[in-house]
This record gives structure tokens, C-alpha cells and sequence, in this order.
């Protein structure tokens, strides 16, 4: 199946810095979500973002499909912005219609 | 309008047991998929139903299983349990368009889960 790798694993910042997170795939995707992980366990929507740059507040999200990657960028880090932050594509052929298949997440962790 | 829900929120059982899980998708949306979280394994596909059909499997045991109802509410049956099934199990659902190959899913929103522990 396909291959979502996300990075850097770990990453940790003191509140107010930027940071960009990547995902890059293996194969041409249908579309691709990026979630926050709350600490109750929840998945959170950030973006659905298959193409394109899209903004939302301090958090922006840009995919290039043609070179199977995205970015997921946070400005003036909050501590509430502390979590796992996942990426996940859904390739939408066939018997895989509907899955959508998940990085391991970037911890990030932002301190006072 | 509502997310998605997911009862119960935590279960302790014992090996050998079963469960049932259960997910109430967002009003309107036909699609419920079903993932396994585990600190080892990462985010894992269980199933998915679209208009009560199982439309897709992970490679997951026969000890799992799942059904979805008419009014979109869906199930998941673990039976047998092991120590290895305790994880968090997330439900997603989505607005299914159908299209000429089939219906196509757009965003996908997660329930918060339940939390099986297995002892």
C-alpha cells in the first residue's frame, strides 16, 4: 500500500516560534487530511487538502500533488497547539476506496 | 450540528471476552470507517460501511467485525479478546457522493473514540 512518512517525529519549541511539519507520500492521492491528536485522543480536522495552499489563522497547510508532499505549517506557537499532528491521504481506487492510510505523527510539544 | 459519537468512551474487559462498539456518524453522512490506534502499530484501517455494505477491510482478524444500520449508525464486534486489542478505536464518518465509479468520500471526521482495555 502506500507509504505516508511525516517528520520530524519529535519536535519541540518554546511558545511563539514557527515551525513547518512535511509529509511526503508514495503515490498519487485522491486527497489528503491533516489532524491534531488532542491529549483525549480525539483526531481534529485542520485541513482537507489534496492540492493548493489553504490558511486557517496561525496554521496553513500547502500540497504538492505532483511532487507528493505536504506542509503543514504553525506560526507564534501556543501551548494549546501541543499534540500529535497527523497526516493522512486516501488513494480512492478500488478496494481501497475509503481508507484513508496514516503517517506516525509528528509530537510536538511547546513550552511557556 | 452534532459530530460524531462514540459509546461507550472507555472499557476494561478480560481476555476471551467480546465487545461492541458503537458510532453514530454526523446527520447526513452515509460513510462510518473504523481505525485501531496502538502505540506500536500507528493509526490502523479496520472497515468501512457506505449504505450498510462493508465497502473495504484492513487486514485485521475475522474476530472483527461490523455492521452498519439503516439510519447510518454503525457497529464494530470484537470477539475473543486478546491482550493486543487494547487500543483506542476511532470511528470516522463522511459525506459519501456517488459518483459513476462509485461514491466518493471528502473529508473524513474522526468520533473521540473508545479506549478497550484488555487485561
Amino acid at each position: 500500500g502506500i507509504q505516508v512518512e511525516q517528520s520530524p517525529p519529535d519536535l519541540i519549541l518554546q511558545e511563539g516560534a514557527n515551525s513547518t511539519l512535511r509529509c511526503n507520500f508514495s503515490d498519487s492521492v485522491n486527497n489528503l487530511q491533516w489532524f491534531h491528536q488532542n491529549p483525549w485522543g480525539q483526531l481534529i480536522n485542520l485541513f482537507y487538502i489534496p492540492s493548493g495552499t489553504k490558511q486557517n489563522g496561525r496554521l496553513s497547510a500547502t500540497t504538492v500533488a505532483t511532487e507528493r508532499y505536504s506542509l503543514l505549517y504553525i506560526s507564534s506557537s501556543q501551548t494549546t497547539d501541543s499534540g500529535v499532528y497527523f497526516c493522512a491521504v486516501d488513494i480512492d481506487r478500488g478496494s481501497t476506496l475509503g481508507r484513508l492510510y496514516f503517517g506516525r505523527g509528528t509530537q510536538l510539544t511547546v513550552w511557556p | 450540528k452534532a459530530g460524531v459519537t462514540q459509546t461507550p468512551r472507555y472499557l476494561i474487559k478480560t481476555r476471551g471476552q467480546q465487545v461492541t462498539l458503537s458510532c453514530s456518524p454526523i446527520s447526513g453522512h452515509r460513510s462510518v470507517s473504523w481505525y485501531q490506534q496502538t502505540p506500536g502499530q500507528g493509526l490502523q484501517f479496520l472497515f468501512e460501511y457506505f449504505s450498510e455494505t462493508q465497502r473495504n477491510k484492513g487486514n485485521f482478524p475475522g474476530r472483527f467485525s461490523g455492521r452498519q444500520f439503516s439510519n447510518s449508525r454503525s457497529e464494530m464486534n470484537v470477539s475473543t479478546l486478546e491482550l493486543g486489542d487494547s487500543a483506542l478505536y476511532l470511528c470516522a464518518s463522511s459525506l459519501a457522493i456517488t459518483g459513476t465509479s462509485g461514491p466518493r468520500r471528502e473529508t473524513q471526521y474522526f468520533g473521540p473514540g473508545t479506549r478497550l482495555l484488555v487485561l
